[in-house]
C-alpha cells in the first residue's frame, strides 16, 4: 500500500461543476502539499496545509489530521483548471523528506 | 523574477557517459530538492538539501549524487547512466522553517534519455 493514495486516478467534469479530489495518507506528518501541474510539464505550488482549511479564489484545502485526509476542492470549474493535481506530504520526523500521490487527472470539458 | 532554472531541458546520452544537470534558484531558499516523475510511479525524491553543505538522500537515491556548495545551486550528478534513470527530473526549492508559507517553487523540468 502506498504512503499516500489520492482519487479518483483520472475525473471529467462539465465546466461549472464542483470538483472535489481526495488524498489520504499513513505516516505521521508535519504537513501536506497541493501541487498543479499543467500538461506542458510544469508543476505549481497550490497549498500547504499543516491543520484547518486554506482558500485561494476558486480552490479550497482542508486537511482533517486525525483522519489522515485532504481535499482539494474547485468551484465553478473552468476548462482551465485542466491539470494533473498531486498530494504530497511531508515527513514529520524533523527533515524534509516528501512523499507524493499519483496524482488525479482533472479534465473539466467546456 | 522569482524563478527556479534547470539545465538542459532535454537530453539524450548514452550509457555510462557522466552527466551533471544543474539548478539554480535565486530566492534565497535554503532548502532544494530533486525529484523524477516517471509514469505510473508519480514524483520521487532523489535527494534533498537543508542548506549549503547540508544534503541527505530520498526515497531513490541510486545512480545519483548531489552537492551543495553555494545556496543558490544543487546539481544533480549521474555518475554513470542507464537506460532506467531515463525520466523526466524536476528541482524545487522554498524557504526553510515555521515561519513561511512552506511554498514549492519548482523548475521547468528537464528530459532526460539514457540509450
Amino acid at each position: 500500500k502506498n504512503e499516500v493514495e489520492q482519487s479518483p486516478q483520472n475525473l471529467t467534469a462539465q465546466e461549472g461543476e464542483f470538483i472535489t479530489i481526495n488524498c489520504s495518507y499513513s505516516v505521521g506528518i508535519s504537513a501536506l502539499h497541493w501541487l498543479q501541474q499543467h500538461p506542458g510539464g510544469g508543476i505549481v505550488s497550490l497549498f500547504m496545509l499543516s491543520s484547518g482549511k486554506k482558500k485561494h479564489g476558486r480552490l479550497i484545502a482542508t486537511i482533517n489530521i486525525q483522519e489522515k485526509h485532504s481535499s482539494l476542492h474547485i468551484t465553478a470549474s473552468h476548462p482551465r483548471d485542466s491539470a494533473v493535481y498531486i498530494c504530497a506530504v511531508r515527513s514529520n520526523f524533523g527533515n524534509e523528506k516528501l512523499t507524493f500521490g499519483t496524482g488525479t487527472r482533472l479534465t473539466i470539458i467546456p | 523574477e522569482a524563478q527556479v532554472t534547470q539545465n538542459p531541458r532535454y537530453l539524450i546520452t548514452v550509457t555510462g557517459k557522466k552527466l551533471t544537470v544543474t539548478c539554480s534558484q535565486n530566492m534565497n531558499h535554503e532548502y532544494m530538492s530533486w525529484y523524477r516523475q516517471d509514469p505510473g510511479l508519480g514524483l520521487r525524491q532523489i535527494y534533498y538539501s537543508m542548506n549549503v553543505e547540508v544534503t541527505d538522500k530520498g526515497d531513490v537515491p541510486e545512480g545519483y549524487k548531489v552537492s551543495r556548495k553555494e545556496k543558490r545551486n544543487f546539481p544533480l550528478i549521474l555518475e554513470s547512466p542507464s537506460p532506467n534513470q531515463t525520466s523526466l527530473y524536476f528541482c524545487a526549492s522554498k524557504r526553510s522553517g515555521a515561519w513561511n508559507t512552506g511554498e514549492l517553487f519548482f523548475g521547468e523540468g528537464s528530459r532526460l534519455t539514457v540509450l
